[in-house]
């Protein structure tokens, strides 16, 4: 167990529609890692946090949105979703801004747009 | 600009037989290195990382790469397999050019025969 927890675990939902995933970070831990998951596209960066300031954006969609709050979690925000959205959304975190530290993985939430 | 080529995508082993999971990357500048592991329905376990210290990495579950900076590789390797090291393993880099934003392997798929 990393520490991290996501929720929920399973989203099922409609073209069109807007989800939120959400992620507790490790106790202690100021940065929250965003990732996106999929099989066409691998594992691939999509926004980092750093005590609830935008720190570095990947390849995130405009249809997309994060935020992380005072108590350091985090949400990710998917508007308009799409089928190709489908995937395994991974949050991390890792106590400083930057350098080679650990980035701890949550266990993912499953996104499944039908 | 960095990435990283996991020469494999898939590894068939025979339980008690050698690992080895192959990585070359490239980075402009000093990179660290991660592999990591994902179980089934699971998130990513960090399994050991090189941050410019010793080249022989040693991690959990007797697990080890070695960084080679002429050869720009980071195998894995394991002595012997175990039919828990049934997985999918992915080989990360990161650098500080980059802001330290992890960059992924495809991935290899290790199966363990009995």
């Amino acid at each position: 167990d990393s520490g991290v927890t996501q929720t929920p675990k399973h989203l099922i939902t409609a073209t069109g529609q807007r989800v939120t995933l959400r992620c507790s970070p490790r106790s202690g831990d100021l940065s929250v890692y965003w990732y996106q998951q999929s099989l066409d596209q691998g594992l691939q960066f999509l926004i980092q946090y750093y005590n609830g300031e935008e720190r570095a954006k990947g390849n995130i969609l405009e249809r997309f949105s994060a935020q992380q709050f005072p108590d350091l979690h985090s949400e990710l925000n998917l508007s308009s979703l799409e089928l190709g959205d489908s995937a395994l959304y991974f949050c991390a975190s890792s106590p400083v801004a930057g350098g080679p530290d650990t980035q701890y993985f949550g266990p993912g939430t499953r996104l499944t747009v039908l | 600009a960095q990435s990283v080529t996991q020469l494999d995508s898939h590894v068939s082993v025979s339980e008690g037989t050698p690992v080895l999971l192959r990585c070359n990357y490239s980075s402009s500048y000093s990179p660290s290195l991660f592999w990591y592991v994902q179980h089934p329905n699971k998130g990513l376990q960090l399994l050991l990382k090189y941050t410019s210290a010793a080249t022989l990495v040693k991690g959990i579950n007797g697990f080890e790469a070695e960084f080679k900076k002429s050869e720009t590789s980071f195998h894995l390797t394991k002595p012997s397999a175990h039919m828990s090291d049934a997985a999918e393993y992915f080989c990360v880099v990161s650098a500080y050019l980059n802001d330290y934003k992890l960059s992924f392997g495809a991935g290899t798929t290790v199966t363990v025969r009995a």
